[in-house]
């Protein structure tokens, strides 16, 4: 089955740093990739969508200076919380949605990316 | 290791009609239990999540139940709508911020 991994797992960083948080399809290739944040109690939340090889779209109130996404190839996608402060700590997930195939409509999501930031 | 399951995987209604999903979890210890709407190309849309405590959620037409001891949930869609017509999908965490898994979700069709 399609897998999609995240890393790293977990990042405890400093107010002030910049955290990078990679999301690759292991064996298939991506056009679309999304990237999702959680905050304690609270349900998903979509924040943007990365399509390789053009801008991201994010969603409204979303940071685009502060939460950098690059799609750089069809089976990697970052997202860099830039100058990070406590109040970004949540749980980040991606997923990436296949290209071309019978699975375009299906996503298959990361493990997800645990951030604190002290 | 938690499982779950969506049943039906498809759903063809008439609009009008009210419908339930089903969602089944192996582990009953969970910490909530999301739904979420999915169009084709879209990221996910969040509908209601449900705390291990409560019993059910109501948003509009929407109505979630969870019943842990039995490692149910459903939604109830009310007088459906050709709009309405989207993959839905349940997932729950372990723990608070913990991996979501997702069921296999549901795809429905409003037909007007």
């Amino acid at each position: 089955g399609a897998v999609v991994s995240q890393h790293p797992s977990w990042v405890i960083c400093k107010s002030g740093t910049s955290v990078k948080i990679e999301c690759r399809s292991l064996d298939f290739q991506a056009t679309t990739m999304f990237w999702y944040r959680q905050f304690p109690k609270q349900s998903l939340m979509l924040m943007a969508t990365s399509n390789e090889g053009s801008k991201a779209t994010y969603e409204q109130g979303v940071e685009k200076d502060k939460f950098l996404i690059n799609h750089a190839s069809l089976t990697l996608s970052t997202l860099t919380v830039t100058s990070a402060h406590p109040e970004d700590s949540s749980f980040y997930i991606c997923s990436a949605r296949p290209s071309g195939g019978s699975r375009t409509d299906t996503q298959y999501f990361g493990p997800g990316t645990r951030l604190t930031v002290l | 290791k938690q499982e779950v399951t969506q049943i039906p995987a498809a759903l063809s209604v008439p609009e009008g009609e009210n419908l339930v999903l089903n969602c089944s979890f192996t582990d009953s210890a969970i910490y909530n239990l999301q739904w979420f709407r999915q169009d084709p190309g879209k990221g996910l849309t969040s509908l209601l999540l449900i705390q291990s405590s409560q019993r059910e959620q109501t948003s509009g037409r929407l109505n979630a139940s969870l019943d842990k001891s039995s490692g149910r949930s459903t939604l109830y869609i009310a007088a459906s709508q050709p709009g309405d017509s989207a993959t839905y999908l349940c997932a729950a965490p372990m723990g608070a911020g913990n991996m979501l898994t997702f069921g296999g979700g549901t795809r429905l069709m409003v037909k007007p």
